[in-house]
This record gives structure tokens, C-alpha cells and sequence, in this order.
């Protein structure tokens, strides 16, 4: 199956710096990358999503970028808030049932 | 309405036991899924089933088998509970095709001791 790999697994900002996180994968076949958030002691919920055909997208803060060259895709939150710590996983998806997880990053965001 | 709903919220049992954890959705979805969420978090997808048949079965030890009586559940039951266990267990949905988000439940936490 799949293999998805997220980068760093915890990361602490201070509030109004940016955060990154990283993803990259290994099926070709992959063509589906939603991020999800998960707040504690609840489900994990899509925040944003790319498709293959799409190298960025952008929703208020956030912003997604893909590079499908090199099975890698990327998470960026602007002007970071405390309402924003959480663990955040990215996931790969293709055209069958296949639907992987990265191994997640908490993200602390410090007021 | 909740999309998709998984009980028992909370489960406690001793090792040895069998146990049984429900999932539905009402999203009209074609594919449901299982994952085990330990306590470092990483989301290990367990079994994935689209219109009640069996598509991945991620090397789960066979004390664990799914049961898809239609497509709108899919239930999970676990014989002989270990330890190792204990963990959230999350359900999820989505439709078959590309580029569709899945759905998750509210999670079950089971705890074996």
C-alpha cells in the first residue's frame, strides 16, 4: 500500500509566526492529499484538500502546495493562533479505496 | 443528523473478552473504513470495505473481523482482547471515485484491562 511520511511530528510556534508541515508519498498512483485536524479527544475533520492537477490552494490561512514530480505536498498555516494546536495529519488517496494517513504533528501554538 | 456514528463511545473490558464496536452512516457513501489510533496518535487504517466486500485488510491479526451487513455499516468485532488493544478506534466513510473526503465518527476508546 501507500507509504506517507509527515514532518516534524510535535512543532511549537509562537502565536502570529507561520507553521509548515510536510508530507511526501510514495504510490505515483496518488492523486487526492486532504489534511486533517484533529483537536483532542475528537475526530479528525478535513481542513483542506488538493487534487493532482492542482499545485496550490489556498482557504484564509492555510494554504496547501503539491509537487507531484516529487511525491511531496505541504501544510502552511499563516498568522497561527492558539485555537490552531492540534495534531494535523495529511493523507494520500487514489482512484480505489486506498486512503493513507502521514503519522501526524502536534502542533502547539503558544500565546 | 450525525453522519456518521459509532457505539459504544467508551468501552472497558477485561483481557479475554469479546467485544463489538457499531458503526452507520448516513451519507449514502460506498466505501467505510476502520483505523486504530494509539496513543502516539498515527491513524492505522485496519480494514476498508466498499459495498460490503472486504478491499484492504492491513495485517490485522484475525482475532478482528469486520462485518459489513449492508453498506451503511460496517461493525468490528474483536475476540479474545489483548492489552495492546487499547486504543481509539475510528470509523470513517467516503465515496468510491477520486478525490472525496472521508467522513469519521466520533471514535470508540477501548480500553482492556
Amino acid at each position: 500500500g501507500e507509504n506517507v511520511e509527515q514532518h516534524p511530528s510535535t512543532l511549537s510556534v509562537q502565536e502570529g509566526d507561520s507553521a509548515v508541515i510536510k508530507c511526501t508519498y510514495s504510490d505515483s498512483a496518488s492523486n487526492y492529499f486532504p489534511w486533517y485536524k484533529q483537536e483532542l479527544g475528537k475526530r479528525p475533520q478535513l481542513i483542506i484538500d488538493i487534487r493532482s492537477n492542482v499545485g496550490e490552494k489556498k482557504d484564509q490561512r492555510i494554504a496547501v502546495t503539491l509537487n507531484k514530480t516529487a511525491k511531496h505536498f505541504s501544510l502552511h498555516i499563516t498568522e497561527t493562533q492558539p485555537e490552531d494546536s492540534a495534531v494535523y495529519f495529511c493523507a494520500a488517496s487514489n482512484t480505489g479505496n486506498q486512503f493513507y494517513f502521514g503519522t501526524g504533528t502536534s502542533l502547539t501554538v503558544i500565546p | 443528523d450525525t453522519a456518521v456514528s459509532q457505539t459504544p463511545k467508551y468501552l472497558v473490558t477485561q483481557m479475554g473478552n469479546d467485544k463489538s464496536i457499531k458503526c452507520e452512516q448516513n451519507l449514502g457513501h460506498d466505501t467505510m473504513y476502520w483505523y486504530k489510533q494509539d496513543s502516539k496518535k498515527f491513524l492505522k487504517i485496519m480494514f476498508s470495505y466498499n459495498n460490503k466486500e472486504l478491499i484492504i485488510n492491513e495485517t490485522v491479526p484475525n482475532r478482528f473481523s469486520p462485518k459489513s451487513p449492508d453498506k451503511a455499516h460496517l461493525n468490528l468485532h474483536i475476540n479474545s482482547l489483548e492489552l495492546g488493544d487499547s486504543a481509539v478506534y475510528f470509523c470513517a466513510s467516503r465515496d468510491t471515485g477520486p478525490n472525496t473526503e472521508a467522513f469519521f465518527g466520533q471514535g470508540t476508546r477501548l480500553t482492556v484491562v
